[in-house]
C-alpha cells in the first residue's frame, strides 16, 4: 500500500517562497507526481520525479530523495493565484494514483 | 491543447436511482481512470481501464460500479442503485501510459 504525507496548510505572502514537503512510503517506486487543484476543479499536472534531484520548471521546482522516501514542491514569486491546493501523488505498478490529503497553500497580498 | 471533457457538470439524483457519468478522454491515450473525492477530502482512486477491460478497481468500486467504453471515445462510469455516500465529485482521467494523467473537470453528484 501507499502512504503519503504532507503538511494540511501553509500560508505565505505574495512575492514569497514556499515549500511544500510530501513524505512517502509505498510498496514499490514508480515515480512521484505534483498536482495543482484549486478549490471546486480538477487536478491539474504540475511535475514528475522519477531520479533524484531537482527539476525545474519555470517558478515551480520538485525535489525527490528515494532514499529517504521524501520529495518537495518549491514555489517561488508567489502569485495570488497560486493559492490552492497541492497534492503529492505516487502511482502504483498499474499507474493509480495514490494521493495525499492535499496542501492548502494561501497567498496573501 | 486536447483535454478530457466530462459531462453532465453536476447531476442530482435520489437515493437508489442509477446514474451514469460520461467522459471523453483524450484521442491517443490508452488508460483510463476513475477517481472520486467527497467535499474537504483527499481525491480517491476508483478503476483503471486498459485494452478493453478493468486493470484495477479500489475497495469502494463494489459490485454498485461499472464502467465502460461503448465507442471508442466515450468512457462511461455507472453507479446502479445510489447512496447518500455516493455524494462526490467524480473525476475521469487518461493517460498516454506511466506518464502524467489528465483530469478532467469532473462531475459533482448529488443524492439526496
Amino acid at each position: 500500500g501507499q502512504n503519503i504525507d504532507q503538511p494540511t496548510e501553509m500560508t505565505a505572502t505574495e512575492g514569497a517562497i514556499v515549500q511544500i514537503n510530501c513524505t512517502y512510503q509505498t510498496s514499490g517506486f514508480n515515480g512521484l507526481f505534483w498536482y495543482q487543484q484549486h478549490a471546486g476543479e480538477a487536478p491539474t499536472f504540475l511535475s514528475y520525479n522519477v531520479l533524484d534531484g531537482l527539476e525545474e520548471k519555470g517558478r515551480f521546482s520538485s525535489f525527490l530523495s528515494r532514499s529517504k522516501g521524501y520529495s518537495y514542491l518549491l514555489l517561488k514569486e508567489l502569485q495570488m493565484k497560486d493559492s490552492a491546493s497541492y497534492l503529492c501523488a505516487v502511482p502504483g505498478d498499474d499507474y493509480k494514483l495514490s494521493f495525499g490529503a492535499g496542501t492548502t497553500v494561501t497567498v496573501r497580498a | 491543447e486536447p483535454e478530457v471533457t466530462q459531462t453532465p457538470s453536476h447531476q442530482v439524483t435520489q437515493m437508489g436511482q442509477e446514474v451514469i457519468l460520461r467522459c471523453v478522454p483524450i484521442s491517443n491515450h490508452l488508460y483510463f481512470y476513475w477517481y472520486r473525492q467527497i467535499l474537504g477530502q483527499k481525491v480517491e482512486f476508483l478503476v483503471s481501464f486498459y485494452n478493453n477491460e478493468i486493470s484495477e478497481k479500489s475497495e469502494i468500486f463494489d459490485d454498485q460500479f461499472s464502467v465502460e467504453r461503448p465507442d471508442g471515445s466515450n468512457f462511461t462510469l455507472k453507479i446502479r442503485s445510489t447512496k447518500l455516500e455516493d455524494s462526490a465529485m467524480y473525476f475521469c482521467a487518461s493517460s498516454e501510459g506511466p506518464t502524467e494523467q489528465y483530469f478532467g473537470p469532473g462531475t459533482r453528484l448529488t443524492v439526496t
